[in-house]
């Protein structure tokens, strides 16, 4: 298994320039969610998802939409980008119900806008 | 709003040293979660405690939840410069699905 994987690794964009990060697992998992790590800050959750066609806001939403056509897939998109939303990107994927909801991430987008 | 907080922000320590790191919600929690990043890494699960009082040992790892489920620990004994990375916890807050990670301390240990 690939477990969770996200592409690009490295990005640069523009303000205004509008992009997809990419996020797939292979594991089954119902819950996939986004966060944005910035430091001092912690990972704080911008959306999240916890089955095919349900998609939800987290802490930090704006400028950023989801969705989850497959249970396997759950990209990111940026729309306008700004300076603000330069961070590292985590995609995570966790078995959901009732079990231990360990939190399994991907390697990371790092992004930065000009 | 609602929150898990987390101190200290960074810890120096000599090797050797013990280190502790106490997480706090505003909430009782249905569990709580610590995970471990090293520099340039993604976190990585480390455990789950779910009961009250519960204590949970990892070779020189130590978790504690609280009585009230609004607090925990993580107790580092003698570390060592693989200890060295970012501490988080992360508990589920207001009936969410997805847990709300604290800010996360960094451990910095000096050979």
């Amino acid at each position: 298994n690939a477990g969770v994987t996200q592409t690009p690794k490295f990005q640069v964009l523009k303000t205004g320039q509008s992009m997809t990060l990419q996020c797939a697992q292979d594991m089954n998992h119902e819950y996939m969610s986004w966060y944005r790590q910035d430091p001092g800050m912690g990972l704080r959750l911008i959306h999240y998802s916890v089955g095919a066609g349900i998609t939800d806001q987290g802490e930090v939403p704006n400028g950023y939409n989801v969705s989850r056509s497959t249970t396997e897939d759950f990209p990111l998109r940026l729309l306008s980008a700004a300076p603000s939303q330069t961070s590292v990107y985590f995609c995570a994927s966790s078995f959901g119900g009732n079990h231990i909801n360990e939190q399994f991430f991907g390697p990371g987008t790092r992004l930065t806008v000009l | 709003g609602q929150q898990v907080m987390q101190i200290p922000q960074y810890q120096h320590v000599q090797e050797g040293e013990d280190f502790t790191t106490y997480c706090n919600s505003s909430t009782t929690l249905s569990n709580i979660q610590w995970y471990k990043q090293r520099p340039g890494g993604h976190p990585v699960f480390l455990i789950q405690l779910v009961k009250s009082g519960e204590v949970k040992k990892q070779k020189r790892l130590t978790f504690q939840f609280g009585e009230a489920k609004k607090n925990s620990s993580l107790h580092i004994t003698a570390t060592q410069t693989t200890d060295v990375g970012t501490y988080f916890c992360a508990g589920p807050l207001g009936g969410s699905y997805i847990p709300t990670f604290g800010r996360g301390t960094s451990l910095i240990v000096h050979p």
